[in-house]
């Protein structure tokens, strides 16, 4: 079936430190990818998409990178902040799927 | 300002009440989702409306019951409220029903059953 695996965290950085957070993905079809942030008290905010492979999606200094061979779309900034402390998402769509699966989370603390 | 509202931000009630939660998008979407997420921040999907007809029904207990009077309205009413329906729940909506372009999030209900 269709689905998102992403690293467990939760990931504690220093600001200024380097980024990754893995995820790979099952998909029957072609799906499109994204990543979604929720900050604390909040709801999910869309982060970035990617909707072929090879796409890059970026937004807020964040990227992800559609690869269809390693089936990923890990997510990567160059310099965290302490207002990127949140949790994060990787969510798929495929067509014929009439919703967005997602994976399981990964909390973000950047420390001053 | 265009947004996905519900209401109430937190609900706290106890075992055995029935309650609703309500949901509201003003996006000129056609498509709206329940989801809810447990302690851990896992996100499970329970219901998907298309132009006010049910899609989704996930394995959800039949104490849960959808209504969407119109494409910009989904509310969820909870029968019988048992200790472990405590969780945030999030109405969503998108345009198309494969939300290629992403869903928009409430900011979500904090129910607590005492």
């Amino acid at each position: 079936g269709d689905s998102v695996t992403q690293m467990e965290g939760p990931v504690t950085l220093s600001e200024e430190a380097f980024l990754t957070i893995n995820c790979t993905y099952t998909a029957t079809g072609y799906p499109s990818l994204f990543w979604y942030v929720q900050y604390p008290g909040e709801g999910l905010q869309l982060l970035l998409k990617a909707t072929k492979a090879d796409d890059k999606g970026s937004n807020k200094g964040f990227e992800a990178t559609y690869r269809k061979e390693t089936t990923s779309f890990h997510l990567e900034k160059g310099s965290v902040q302490v207002s990127d402390s949140a949790v994060y998402f990787c969510a798929l769509s495929v067509t014929g799927a009439n919703n967005l699966f997602f994976g399981t989370g990964t909390r973000l603390t950047v420390i001053p | 300002d265009t947004a996905v509202s519900q209401t109430p931000k937190y609900l706290v009630t106890q075992m055995g009440n029935d309650k609703s939660i309500k949901c509201e998008q003003n996006l000129g979407h056609d498509t709206m989702y329940w989801y809810k997420q447990d302690s851990k921040k896992f996100l499970k999907i329970m219901f998907s409306y298309n132009n006010k007809e049910l899609i989704i029904n996930e394995t959800v207990p039949n104490r849960f019951s959808p209504k969407s009077p119109d494409k910009a309205h989904l509310n969820l009413h909870i029968n019988s409220l048992e200790l472990g329906d405590s969780a945030v729940y999030f109405c969503a909506s998108s345009q198309g029903l494969r939300g290629g372009d992403g869903y928009t999030f409430g900011s979500g209900t904090r129910l607590t059953v005492v």
